[in-house]
């Protein structure tokens, strides 16, 4: 069973289109995050909910809108894409506890935009 | 205010020798350090996590790490590398207090038969 899921794995869209990513995790977690992850491969953390509240909202246009309808569920959707926006996109997902739980991370979806 | 650097690109090693993925962290508070890889078109996968008081900690495959707190490093380490263990390898640090977590800018670590 796939612990953290996304889809879709592949996006190719033209400028200007709007598109959403959407996020699940069966692990029971209570905390999800995106992170983009640029063609150098550096990561960046973008938004954090816990219990669907955000807690983490770094500096990301405004273009870029999450939601989360449950603890389970965390979606991004992308308004205007741009071609800058072209980027894997990861979900992940952990527990914030005292022990310092590490991140569970899907597979990316690879957004292409022409 | 936290940040985590990786000042290698690239570890090229040959099977069977030890491997060491280098890693230093800067916070204001008490560091949680953690190691993760990331093969080709896949997403991030966790190794290990600095416990308080471990100076020496133990993950998975094999892998395992120093803390250092006077060098303010978490270097990875593994005596005996597989080819297998040919990825990308990122070293994140959070600060005590913060929810967020910072990745290094990686390391491509590459083993050759």
């Amino acid at each position: 069973d796939t612990a953290v899921s996304q889809t879709p794995k592949y996006l190719v869209t033209q400028m200007g289109n709007d598109k959403s990513i959407k996020c699940e995790q069966n692990l029971g977690h209570d905390t999800m995050y995106w992170y983009k992850q640029d063609s150098k491969k550096f990561l960046k953390i973008m938004f954090s909910y816990n219990n669907k509240e955000l807690i983490i909202n770094e500096t990301v246009p405004n273009r870029f809108s999450p939601k989360s309808p449950d603890k389970a569920h965390l979606n991004l959707h992308i308004n205007s894409l741009e071609l800058g926006d072209s980027a894997v996109y990861f979900c992940a997902s952990s527990r914030r506890d005292r022990n310092n739980s590490p991140l569970h991370f899907g597979n990316g979806t690879r957004l292409t935009v022409t | 205010a936290q940040s985590v650097a990786q000042p290698e690109d690239q570890v090229n090693v040959a099977e069977g020798n030890p491997l060491t993925v280098k890693c230093t962290y800067s916070v204001s508070g008490n560091p949680y350090l953690f190691w993760y890889v990331q093969y080709p078109n896949r997403g991030l996968q966790f190794l290990l996590k600095y416990i308080t008081g471990d100076n020496l900690v133990k993950g998975s495959y094999g892998f395992e790490a120093e803390f250092n707190k006077s060098q303010t490093s978490f270097h990875l380490k593994k005596p005996s590398a597989l080819v297998s263990d040919s990825a990308l390898y990122f070293c994140a640090v959070r600060d005590s207090g913060d929810y967020k977590l910072s990745f290094g800018a990686g390391t491509t670590v590459t083993v050759r038969a």
